[in-house]
């Protein structure tokens, strides 16, 4: 039961252009969602987060949508530099609790 | 300040051996989170564990896997009489007691596998 779903596996943006990744969820519960950014043989590293109040939060280049209606949220990242390569994970929870439901997943290029 | 401190960062074990994991939280961090992330997939919740107490272990298997965050020194998790399917990295995460943010700091993983 994937209660949090990141349908594009991967996705290639060129540099200087938007990159957006999506992630739906299908728990009502959940009431605050994060991004995670996450390298190769490393660990996940919070990016930015958003709670159901707010359908919007801005931090840089970094802007994160929730539409709760639809239950769905982005990641846009503009303008998109080599560096934001990486495996991009969606994750929500509910209640206060610390415990965090993770997507599988969005492998993010940018091609220089 | 330290991160989160995992350890080993890499650990090969033969089938039917034990595999321990090690975790250090951030300072000043009592909570303890355990992850597992199979190959191509996201990150599966496995267990919360404040000082001395698991407060959730809804995704902890039912046999063969156990975890502990003592008094004093760092969280393990313990995996017994190892199979191939349990080849995965296991990630360890934080959290402060004080702030509720549900923002998780994690570990730069240990990754298993199982001959």
């Amino acid at each position: 039961d994937q209660q949090v779903k990141q349908n594009s596996p991967s996705l290639s943006v060129q540099e200087g252009r938007i990159s957006i990744l999506n992630c739906d969820y299908t728990n009502s519960m959940f009431d605050y969602f994060l991004w995670y950014k996450k390298y190769p043989a490393e660990g996940p590293t919070f990016l930015i987060s958003i709670s159901s109040i707010k359908d919007k939060n801005e931090d840089g280049r970094f802007t994160v949508f929730l539409n709760k209606s639809a239950k769905h949220l982005s990641l846009h990242i503009v303008p998109s530099q080599p560096g934001d390569s990486a495996v991009y994970f969606c994750a929500a929870s509910a209640g206060g609790n610390e415990k965090l439901t993770f997507g599988t997943g969005t492998r993010l290029t940018i091609i220089p | 300040n330290a991160g989160v401190m995992q350890n080993p960062r890499h650990l090969v074990r033969r089938r039917g051996q034990e595999a321990r994991l090690r975790c250090s939280p951030m300072k000043g961090h009592s909570h303890v989170y355990w992850y597992r992330q199979l190959p191509e997939e996201g990150l599966k919740f496995m267990v919360y564990l404040q000082k001395e107490n698991i407060i959730d272990e809804s995704g902890m298997p039912k046999e063969r896997f156990s975890a502990e965050f003592p008094k004093e020194g760092p969280s393990i998790l313990r995996i017994q009489q190892v199979v191939r399917g349990d080849s995965a990295a296991y990630f360890c995460a934080s959290s402060p007691m004080e702030e509720n943010t549900g923002e998780l700091f994690f570990g730069e993983g240990s990754r298993l596998t199982v001959l």
